[in-house]
């Protein structure tokens, strides 16, 4: 049973478009976390969100985390071929367990 | 500080048979985990060890288990390999950050390839 639900599933956009990735549950976490993943290696957090309707920004990346702790949202402001690669969300369970999102795929063209 | 290590990087076995793979923490991460990942299924959770006990586990047959050293590094073995199996497995060192919670680095993964 997948808990965590992500879309887009594939994105395909042009150097300097905005986009918004989505992270949806039914239960709630304690925390979130996004990652980053390319080709061949493991994924790179890139942010924890711990506050139901806590913004972190990191440069062009800002990620939300819902009010009732169930959902979050990765937003990119122009963004850039080093964008491309797989994002996911993760949500902590209990003492320390975390469920992973479906991914979303990014690729951004030149 | 280096990161995470995993070895090998590649391995190919053969059905039926079992395997070890090796994960070497970031220096003083005292918390080890490990992931399975496919295509089908994503990124799923197989258990996470600290200071060489299992704290939690996923929902994985017995034929995956593991261990840790008191060094902190972890070792994961699966028997009776299947087809299935065929995964990218990686291993993530944790920090717990006081505000942020565990912090999970991830090594390079393992690829396994069960034929």
């Amino acid at each position: 049973t997948q808990l965590l639900e992500q879309s887009p599933q594939f994105l395909s956009i042009q150097e300097g478009e905005n986009l918004t990735v989505y992270c949806n549950s039914s239960s709630v976490f304690s925390s979130l976390q996004w990652y980053r993943q390319e080709p061949g290696e493991g994924p790179v957090l890139l942010v924890t969100v711990v506050t139901g309707g806590e913004v972190k920004k990191l440069k062009r990346l800002t990620f939300q985390f819902g009010d009732a702790r169930k959902d979050s949202s990765l937003h990119i402001t122009a963004a850039q071929p080093g964008d491309t690669g797989l994002y996911l969300c993760a949500g902590a369970r209990g003492t320390y367990k975390y469920i992973f999102g479906t991914g979303t795929r990014l690729k951004v063209l030149a | 500080k280096a990161g995470v290590t995993q070895t090998p990087r590649y391995l190919i076995k053969t059905r039926g048979q079992q395997v070890t793979l090796s994960c070497s923490p970031i220096s003083g991460h005292r918390s080890v985990s490990w992931y399975q990942q496919t295509p089908g299924q994503g990124l799923q959770f197989l258990f996470e060890y600290f200071s060489e006990t299992q704290r939690n586990k996923g929902n994985f047959p017995g034929r995956f288990s593991g261990r840790q050293f008191s060094n902190s590094r972890s070792e994961m073995n699966v028997s009776t390999l299947e087809l299935g199996d065929s995964a990218l497995y990686l291993c993530a060192s944790s920090l717990w950050t006081s505000g942020e919670g565990y912090e999970q680095y991830f090594g390079p993964g393992t690829r396994l390839t069960v034929t």
